[in-house]
Formats: structure tokens, C-alpha cells, sequence
């Protein structure tokens, strides 16, 4: 069965909306998850690391008030896109880090399109 | 910075041949490495990983090579089938827990 969930799937928002998109580890808890963005026939680009009951790290070139990440426990993790842009269509897949094996197990990823 | 790549974009394989995908990586300081399976409109789902202490280790259908000397990274599948069409992606990853991946091999299945 599903490690993590995501949601939601699919997401359609007007430019200068925000767009919540929630990750949940189903099976254990997760002091770290990880936001990623994938663009068509594209790799997964880490965006942020998203820490348990602190503030997230972003990659460089990650606007931090433009993608919040909350983690405020250790079974959630939110990623908000604040005042969303057509440029931020994209598909958005967290994931989580195994304790034992450092393996990430991802979500289905949630495809935001912004009109 | 290092990154993670792959040596072909694409991959037909005939169904019932064994299929073989290739992955460069250039951090020589990396302690493991991830096979992952993304079909599309999904998030990739784990295959199978290797230590860099490790030169090969076998799954189900599953086999990865590591040879640190050329820094290559493969996945051999056995006996592909029509469900193993997808985008193959190696990603690498050290002590600070990110994974770099690759750019991705799309592998299509004939039947």
C-alpha cells in the first residue's frame, strides 16, 4: 500500500492564488520530507527540505516566500504556492526519508495548473 | 555541482529480453545510489538501491551493477515486460540525505 499521500492530485488555480498542497507519511514518522518539481519530460528538481518543528531549507534559486513549507508534525508536511503564476505550473512530488535507509518514498504528486 | 546522468534517453526492448539501463554519476563522495520507476501522472516508486560499499545487489527481477572506478550505475531487468514501460530515473545520494537524479531513461516495452 501507499507509503505516502498526497493531495490533492490535480489542481487548477487562477494567476495570484495560493494553492495548499499537503504531503503525509502513512506509515512512520517523518522528521524530513522533501519538496520537489518535475516539468514536462524533465527530472525531479529538489526544491526544499522540509524539517519537523522547524524552518525549512531551500535549494538555490527557490524563492522561500513564494513556496512556504510547514512541518508541523511529524506525519504532515504543507507546501503553499503564494500568489501562484502560469510559470508555476509544474508537477509538485514530495517525498519522505526512511530512517533506516535513507530511501525517499514519494508521493503521487500533485500537477498544479495556474491560468 | 555534481550531478547524476544517464547515457541513453530512450530504451526499446522487446518483451521477454532482458533489458539494461546506464547512469553516470560524477560525485565520487556519494554513499548510495537509487533506482527508481515513475509511469506517468505518478511520483517514482523505489526499485532498488545500492550501497557504494557494494558492487552489485539483486532484487526481484532486479539487478544493479555499481563500479566505482568508472562511477556507472546500472539496472538490469529480466524478462521485460509491458509493465515495466516507464521512465527510469538513478538518483544519488550522500550524508546530507538529498537525492541528485538523473535525467531519466524511457523505457518502452514491445510486444
Amino acid at each position: 500500500g501507499a507509503v505516502v499521500s498526497q493531495h490533492p492530485s490535480w489542481v487548477i488555480c487562477k494567476s495570484g492564488t495560493s494553492v495548499k498542497i499537503e504531503c503525509r507519511s502513512l506509515d512512520f514518522q517523518a522528521t524530513t520530507m522533501f519538496w520537489y518539481r518535475q516539468f514536462p519530460k524533465q527530472s525531479l528538481m529538489l526544491m526544499a527540505t522540509s524539517n519537523e518543528g522547524s524552518k525549512a531549507t531551500y535549494e538555490q534559486g527557490v524563492e522561500k516566500d513564494k513556496f512556504l513549507i510547514n512541518h508541523a508534525s511529524l506525519t504532515l508536511s504543507t507546501l503553499t504556492v503564494t500568489s501562484a503564476h502560469p510559470e508555476d505550473s509544474s508537477f509538485y512530488i514530495c517525498s519522505v526519508r526512511t530512517l533506516a535507509k535513507n530511501i525517499q518514498y514519494f508521493g503521487a504528486g500533485t500537477r498544479l495548473s495556474v491560468l | 555541482g555534481e550531478s547524476v546522468g544517464l547515457h541513453l534517453p530512450t530504451l526499446s526492448v522487446q518483451e521477454g529480453d532482458n533489458s539494461i539501463i546506464n547512469c553516470a554519476y560524477s560525485n565520487s563522495a556519494s554513499d548510495y545510489f537509487i533506482w527508481y520507476k515513475q509511469e506517468s501522472g505518478k511520483g517514482p516508486q523505489f526499485i532498488i538501491d545500492i550501497r557504494s560499499n557494494m558492487d552489485k545487489r539483486q532484487g526481484q527481477r532486479v539487478t544493479v551493477l555499481l563500479n566505482k572506478t568508472v562511477k556507472h550505475l546500472s539496472l538490469q531487468i529480466a524478462a521485460t515486460q509491458p509493465g515495466d514501460s516507464a521512465v527510469y530515473f538513478c538518483a544519488e545520494g550522500s550524508n546530507d540525505y538529498k537525492l541528485s537524479f538523473g535525467a531519466g531513461t524511457t523505457v518502452t516495452v514491445r510486444a
